[in-house]
């Protein structure tokens, strides 16, 4: 069935350094790939997004890549501050229905 | 920004009780969803639904759970007779197009069977 795998697990990095976090995904029709912050007990945030039809997005300080041959694609944080400080999920989508399947999130910690 | 609003944030109930949760997209989206998040865990769809009529669910989604738009602006989750493994945070979304569109997720509805 359709999975999305999404690691790491866990990140710490100081304030200031990159950080990356990649996922995988099954399902070959998949065309949008979002991500998604969620601060604890609140609700998932999009904070950027790609379609099938491009290789890299960039806003700020964060951009995502796509690879579709190999099936990955992973989100970059550069300059992180400890705002940055979240869990992080990923999403894939083919579904005709606009279901997203997510990765499991990666728990970001940003030292200052 | 238009947001999408779901009640109540919190809601406790004895298991084998019914709930709905309610969700109110914002208001020129056409497709709507639910998903759950168990405690520490990540988020899993349960339901898609266009035009009135379910367009995908889960195995999550069994014969206890339906979903209804009763009129114009809300959208509702029902559990018919909930369980304890029932716990977890429910989120509403919404989008204006299926496929390659963001959805907007609501604040949740923190579900506590007891």
């Amino acid at each position: 069935g359709e999975n999305v795998e999404q690691h790491p697990s866990t990140l710490s990095v100081q304030e200031g350094d990159s950080a990356v976090i990649k996922c995988t995904y099954s399902d070959s029709a998949s065309n949008y790939f979002p991500w998604y912050k969620q601060e604890l007990g609140k609700r998932p945030q999009l904070i950027i997004d790609i379609r099938s039809n491009v290789g890299e997005k960039k806003d700020q300080r964060i951009a995502v890549t796509l690879n579709k041959t190999a099936k990955h694609f992973s989100l970059h944080i550069t300059e992180t501050q400890p705002e940055d400080s979240a869990v992080y999920f990923c999403a894939a989508s083919g579904s005709n229905t606009g279901k997203l399947i997510f990765g499991q999130g990666t728990t970001l910690q940003v030292k200052p | 920004e238009p947001e999408v609003t779901q009640t109540p944030s919190h809601q406790v109930t004895q298991m084998g009780q019914e709930v709905i949760l309610r969700c109110v997209p914002i208001s020129n989206h056409l497709y709507f969803y639910w998903y759950r998040q168990i405690l520490g865990q990540k988020v899993e769809f349960l339901v898609s639904f266009y035009n009135n009529e379910i367009s995908e669910k889960s195995e999550i989604f069994d014969d206890q759970f339906s979903v209804e738009r009763p009129d114009g602006s809300n959208f509702t989750l029902k559990i018919r007779s909930t369980k304890l493994e029932d716990s977890a945070m429910y989120f509403c979304a919404s989008d204006r197009e299926y496929s390659n569109q963001p959805q907007h997720f609501g604040d949740g509805t923190r579900l506590s069977i007891l």
